[in-house]
């Protein structure tokens, strides 16, 4: 089993829509949550960390859920600009290691 | 975050042959990653480098083939040796931000390898 699971997709929406991408992890010691993005032919940025509590930037919404090990990235308003590779990331038990998972390819179309 | 750059941005290069890639951070930072990201795949950790001491490998991994150097803070080599086509990737190095307790990662821009 990976570590960090991701589907793969792709995820094709129009513009306006609500995509919503789901992740799982198995290190249950794990303690950092991050969303990046990816566009074709470029280095992962981040995009957002996870927190227990939830966290919101803008049309971005991120939820950590440490009982079920899932992680949420729910994307309101899908913009053209939001197509990318979104990639789920978990630090492991050895502190600074991230673990990335595959990545969820999302395309909005006009 | 910090500014990273990676030379060079791309090669093609002979099977057998090496080639080492270059990381420069704008910024001294403790720890410097190295990851591959194989075609259509997401990211692996190659190593660890560590300044003063020899880089931690990751499993899989192996010094003779991905030899990493780390004269100092602010810069980090990574040479892959006797190529073959199956090291064809983008490697990527990142850094951890500098003045912040969360271990996010920062990114180069990465370097393109194709081998024939």
């Amino acid at each position: 089993r990976k570590e960090v699971e991701q589907d793969p997709g792709p995820f094709n929406v129009p513009e306006g829509a609500t995509v919503a991408f789901n992740c799982t992890y198995s290190n249950s010691a794990s303690q950092s949550f991050f969303w990046y993005r990816q566009d074709c032919r470029k280095e992962p940025k981040l995009l957002m960390s996870v927190y227990s509590s939830g966290n919101e930037d803008g049309r971005f919404t991120a939820q950590l859920n440490r009982a079920s090990q899932y992680i949420s990235l729910l994307i309101r308003d899908s913009k053209l600009s939001d197509s990318a590779t979104y990639l789920c990331v978990v630090n492991s038990r050895y502190g600074n290691k991230l673990v990335f998972g595959a990545g969820t390819i999302l395309r909005v179309k006009s | 975050s910090a500014v990273i750059s990676q030379k060079p941005s791309r090669d093609i290069c002979q099977r057998g042959t090496s080639l080492t890639i270059q990381c420069q951070v704008d910024s001294q930072v403790t720890m410097m990653f190295w990851y591959r990201q194989q075609p259509g795949q997401s990211l692996t950790l190659i190593a660890t480098a560590n300044q003063g001491s020899e880089a931690t490998y990751e499993s899989g991994f192996v010094i003779d083939k991905f030899p990493i150097s780390r004269p100092n803070l602010t810069f980090s080599t990574l040479t892959v040796s006797n190529m073959s086509p199956e090291d064809s990737s983008i490697y990527l190095c990142s850094v951890p931000p500098r003045d912040r307790l969360a271990n996010e990662q920062f990114f180069g821009p990465g370097t393109r390898l194709t081998v024939l």
